[in-house]
């Protein structure tokens, strides 16, 4: 079974600091990979997706995260955070075979950025 | 485009009261899903539906009923609610094509009491 691990609940950064938010996954195939933010109160909103080809993908919002295969990771960067940032952030992966594949998700990592 | 809604936004139940939640998209998309987020664990998929009239569980279907009678609706029941199933639901759609990314609603907030 698909699953995926988020080691860090919680993460402090100060504004204009660089960011990376850890992602491991475990499936047996190549998978397709998501990063979703979350702000308080509101839905899921996708930052980038990984399918194939070109291992380092770029999202909205200054965002972008890099898929390493051998070591079953999908880490979110930013080089530079804002206060808007402030959000839980959440790593999902779908199965690549079928249309039923199904999304799941990590536990998310809590974002909080001091001025 | 509305998107993926949800209604209500917020509800609270006495245990043993049925409810449901309506989930509405207008991007005429095949997949559905709900799914329930709880704190420190993430957002679980309780039923998926990969077009009108097919259903099918998730990770967590106890207590939970839908059915897809529409492309556009999707609502999930609770027959007999449970302080348990305090939680934040949100209504996801996509499109058939394995992968394509999920859009989600805004969420209902429901309390049992």
């Amino acid at each position: 079974a698909q699953s995926v691990t988020q080691p860090d609940i919680h993460i402090t950064v100060s504004e204009g600091a660089s960011l990376e938010l850890r992602c491991n996954y475990s499936y047996g195939a190549t998978p397709y990979l998501f990063w979703y933010v979350q702000s308080p109160g509101q839905g899921l909103q996708l930052l980038l997706k990984y399918f194939s080809g070109d291992t380092l993908v770029q999202g909205i919002k200054g965002f972008e995260a890099e898929f390493k295969r051998s070591q079953s990771s999908f880490n979110l960067r930013k080089p530079s955070v804002h206060w808007s940032d402030a959000a839980e952030y959440f790593c999902a992966v779908a199965g690549s075979t079928g249309t039923a594949s199904k999304l799941t998700f990590g536990t998310g990592t809590r974002l909080q950025v001091t001025l | 485009n509305a998107g993926v809604t949800q209604t209500p936004k917020f509800q609270v139940l006495k245990t043993g009261q049925s409810m449901t939640l309506q989930c509405a998209q207008d991007m005429n998309h095949e997949y559905m899903s709900w799914y329930r987020q709880d704190p420190g664990m993430g957002l679980r998929l309780i039923h998926y539906s990969v077009g009108a009239g097919i259903t099918d569980q998730g990770e967590v279907p106890n207590g939970y009923n839908v059915s897809r009678s529409t492309t556009e609706d999707f609502p999930l029941r609770l027959l007999s609610a449970a302080p348990s199933q305090t939680s934040v639901y949100f209504c996801a759609s996509r499109k058939r094509q394995g992968g394509q990314p999920q859009h989600f609603g805004d969420g209902t907030r429901l309390s049992i009491l």
